[in-house]
């Protein structure tokens, strides 16, 4: 089951930062939290991954809190095409994915 | 990455009746998953298919109802039974990366109607 939380929607202006919160209260030590967006008919796409350590590759940046239970995906300058659902997973093992965020950039 | 292919990419089906769904990947891989996504909704994991073996289903998925087959390290099926409306979702088939990261790599689903 999943054991995150996200506001189950956002909007955010083009060419500004997007900060989508997730908590995840529950999160054991060897879960990993992990991020996937999901754009209008079609599959979920992989964005980024971290265990404890703040992580950035050349879609977003995750921050993850001290004591994990709760975390940030930022994607730095959005732009109209980021307009999908987001998930945040904690999973060991299986992916579980819960409600999302639903984020639309605005032009 | 991984690239995968499913059939039929969409299909509108009769009450009663049942639906394989096919899912080809371009490369060998370990483990592929079967998600569901009612109209809306999020997705929700069906079983996890292991090559060699019986799937493993998650609760509240039978056998009798989503049938699985894993012949090999590339190829799936999950076969949808004795339809009803209540079945109309899309199916999508998922790999994992194989890379030491957990990342999954999904298809781009295959759009079930019943009517």
């Amino acid at each position: 089951d999943a054991k995150t939380t996200q506001p189950p929607s956002m909007d955010c202006a083009e060419g500004r930062a997007a900060n989508l919160p997730c908590n995840h209260s529950t999160i054991s030590g060897n879960e990993y939290v992990y991020w996937y967006r999901q754009i209008h008919s079609q599959g979920p796409q992989y964005i980024i991954h971290g265990l404890k350590n703040n992580e950035t590759n050349e879609m977003a940046s995750l921050i993850i809190t001290e004591d994990r239970k709760s975390s940030t995906l930022i994607l730095p300058h959005a732009t109209l095409r980021d307009t999908a659902v987001y998930y945040c997973i904690v999973t060991g093992n299986q992916f579980y994915f819960g409600t999302g965020t639903s984020l639309t950039v605005i032009p | 990455s991984a690239v995968i292919s499913q059939k039929p990419s969409r299909d509108i089906c009769q009450r009663g009746t049942s639906l394989t769904i096919q899912c080809q990947v371009d490369s060998q891989v370990t483990m592929m998953f079967w998600y569901r996504q009612q109209p809306g909704q999020s997705l929700t994991l069906i079983a996890t298919a292991n090559q060699g073996s019986e799937a493993t289903y998650e609760s509240g998925f039978v056998i009798d109802k989503f049938p699985i087959s894993r012949p090999n390290l590339t190829f799936s099926t999950l076969t949808v039974s004795n339809m009803s409306p209540e079945d109309s979702s899309i199916y999508l088939c998922s790999v994992d990366s194989g890379r030491n990261t957990g990342e999954l790599f999904f298809g781009e689903g295959s759009r079930l109607t019943v009517l």
